[in-house]
């Protein structure tokens, strides 16, 4: 297995209502990244986890919050989000936090709130 | 600090023309260097690599030289085909945080 699952595939979701989005990976790999993607933007980093602890968070609001339950698994809990947070959402992981092979990415959780 | 700058988009091309995406960065260090390209709708796909100066990444007909001198990574490709229409990324890991610096991304257009 050598892919990046990311689910759901596309989430319309209210202001008021709580969501996660959920990525998996059976490489072993031991780094797992979310990247938030606006229309015509590059992919801006949010948060890290290495060896399924949180390494970095750049500073996103606290609205976004991460959970990394296992090595393979990396979640991210969505509450009052507001509309600008519309977005394409990508997981990566990489075979460690260094990287030097690559980061594989998922096709992303498009999400649009209302 | 860290940077990476890419022309910008979009770029449009018939059907095997010759393709150069130019990618330079600033950093401090020697990054490893990285193109990623992205599918209408998808997620990024790594395209090539190089890990030290004057290697050259490529792939599905696609290369990139790591030029130190003059710090670029300039994407090419000597005959582009429809299904080349994507956007691409060139991407620097940088050594000081280890983390992927994307440029702004180049839409490529490829028409019959």
């Amino acid at each position: 297995d050598t892919e990046v699952t990311q689910t759901p595939k596309h989430l319309v979701m209210g202001m008021t209502n709580k969501k996660s989005l959920k990525c998996e990976q059976h490489m072993g790999h031991r780094a797992m990244y979310w990247y938030k993607q606006k229309a015509k933007k590059p992919p801006e980093l949010m948060f890290v986890y290495s060896y399924e602890k949180l390494s970095i968070n750049e500073s996103v609001p606290s609205r976004f919050s991460p959970e990394c339950p296992n090595s393979s698994l990396l979640n991210l809990h969505l509450h009052a989000l507001q509309p600008e947070d519309s977005a394409l959402y990508l997981c990566a992981s990489s075979q460690d936090r260094g990287g030097w092979s690559g980061y594989t990415f998922g096709s992303g959780t498009r999400l649009t709130v209302v | 600090g860290n940077s990476v700058t890419q022309m910008e988009g979009p770029v449009t091309l018939s059907e095997e023309a010759f393709l150069t995406i130019n990618c330079t960065y600033t950093a401090t260090g020697y990054p490893s260097l990285f193109w990623y390209v992205q599918y209408p709708g998808e997620g990024l796909q790594l395209l090539l690599k190089a890990t030290k100066a004057d290697d050259k990444g490529s792939n599905k007909g696609f290369e990139a030289t790591y030029r130190k001198e003059t710090t670029s990574f300039h994407l090419e490709k000597g005959s582009v085909q429809v299904s080349d229409s994507a956007v691409y990324f060139c991407a620097p890991l940088m050594n000081a945080g280890n983390m992927l610096t994307f440029g702004g991304g180049t839409r490529l257009m490829v028409k019959p």
